[in-house]
């Protein structure tokens, strides 16, 4: 495996399930992201993680839980969401250097809430 | 609050020279990025400005001008596998890793 990947790809949930998204880096990065992509909206950075430690919650609701066992692996877990959750959810990741910080996205979950 | 405007969509034809524009007023400014996102896709890194002037790769060059909150996307010799949307995205902390998108400009390049 090469670069940034996420799954699953596609998710469909009801309200009251608990589901988790996974992503995993292979570029030796040291920061990972979660953002939300929506139809019509601007990508919306949600979570920042640096040397595993998480350094922005960007007014999240409390639905949305991140978890980053280590510098190669994110989560977001997912429980009791609402319609207007359906998007895609992206994870990125970058080297903290001075200079440019150029995030790799990985494909995306595009995760669909009934 | 932060505001990063760049137009919706865009039409230009195979071969020809487009320029896409992005303004931002944000709290902070550590450097302007531009991402290319095919349909379904995830975005890719095309360039990276902090300091005004033209930075050229290839086919693709990005502008900046700090004083005016203006930087610019050019495109040259388009090509169809160019259709995508663009991200304007502005850095806005010392660290460089938050970034804040404006909402894209979808180019669709015709024959």
């Amino acid at each position: 495996e090469t670069g940034v990947t996420q799954t699953p790809r596609h998710l469909v949930m009801g309200m009251t399930n608990k589901k988790s998204l996974k992503c995993e880096q292979h570029l030796g990065h040291n920061a990972m992201y979660w953002y939300k992509q929506s139809a019509k909206k601007p990508l919306e950075l949600m979570f920042v993680y640096n040397f595993k430690e998480q350094t922005e919650n960007n007014s999240v609701p409390s639905r949305f839980s991140p978890e980053c066992p280590n510098s190669s692996h994110l989560f977001l877990h997912l429980h009791t969401l609402q319609p207007e959750d359906s998007a895609l959810y992206l994870c990125a990741s970058s080297q903290e250097t001075a200079g440019v910080n150029e995030q790799f996205f990985g494909p995306g979950t595009r995760l669909t809430v009934l | 609050g932060q505001n990063i405007d760049q137009p919706t969509e865009m039409t230009a034809t195979e071969g020809a020279i487009v320029q896409i524009n992005c303004t931002y007023q944000t709290s902070g400014f550590n450097g302007l990025f531009w991402y290319q996102q095919h349909a379904g896709e995830a975005p890719t890194f095309l360039s990276y400005n902090v300091l005004d002037g033209l930075e050229e790769k290839g086919r693709f060059s990005s502008f900046l001008s700090r004083s005016k909150g203006y930087s610019y996307l050019l495109l040259k010799e388009l090509q169809m596998k160019d259709s995508a949307s663009y991200l304007c995205a502005v850095s806005l902390n010392n660290a460089g890793n938050m970034l804040t998108f404006g909402g894209g400009t979808r180019l669709m390049v015709k024959p």
